[in-house]
């Protein structure tokens, strides 16, 4: 049963505009969230990440929103660049052991 | 360079024949894991390890073997493969609970 839920396959955007990918959890034990960008032929890397303490955190180009009544996680990009394209996964984790990924978002930044 | 390898990157195998998928990680990490990635399905995680000699099961152990022998070090042993476990597979490393993983390139794994 999928913890973690990513229910939109891909996204398309326009390069400059806001990208929003989305994410869904149904364990309430959650207290750690990231996302992870993934390119081709390569592992995925670190984006950013959120606490259960907190609901918003911002690193540059990338924010992540968490709403833990809502159960719901967002990651924005403002403003989306080409080199954004990728796959994107959410992950969660309670107590730092052991970590559920959703099944990903391929994000396409149309120049 | 901080990196998790892996190796092989791609292998072909047949059903039964015993394999080892290497992961070594030049980080001085506690924690490190292993999982597959299939379509439809995301990352999920087979087993991790808290520290030597300390390894536990994640969602998807059935069929694997792992060991902890030194902390650089993390083995995945598939004893018989299977066709079901043709897959993408990823190992990581981090330096303690929650923090953040570092990734493998990934090994690609076809069981005939």
């Amino acid at each position: 049963d999928q913890q973690v839920k990513q229910n939109s396959p891909s996204l398309s955007v326009q390069e400059g505009r806001i990208s929003i990918l989305n994410c869904d959890y149904t364990n309430s034990m959650f207290d750690y969230f990231l996302w992870y960008k993934k390119y081709p032929a390569e592992g995925p890397t670190f984006l950013i990440s959120i606490s259960s303490i907190k609901d918003k955190n911002e690193d540059g180009r990338f924010t992540v929103f968490l709403n833990k009544s809502a159960k719901h996680l967002s990651l924005h990009i403002v403003p989306s660049q080409p080199g954004d394209s990728a796959v994107y996964f959410c992950a969660a984790s309670a107590y730092g052991n052991q970590f559920y990924f959703g099944t990903g978002t391929s994000l396409t930044v149309i120049p | 360079e901080a990196q998790v390898t892996q190796n092989p990157r791609y292998l072909i195998t047949v059903t039964g024949k015993k394999l080892t998928v290497t992961c070594s990680q030049n980080m001085n990490h506690e924690y490190m894991s292993w999982y597959r990635q299939d379509p439809g399905l995301g990352l999920r995680q087979i087993y991790y390890s808290m520290n030597v000699e300390v390894t536990d099961k994640g969602d998807v152990p059935e069929g694997y073997k792992v060991s902890r022998k030194e902390k650089r070090n993390f083995p995945l042993i598939l004893e018989s493969p299977s066709p079901n476990q043709t897959s993408l597979y990823f190992c990581a490393s981090r330096l303690g609970g929650g923090a953040i993983q570092y990734f493998g390139a990934g090994t690609r794994l076809s069981v005939l």
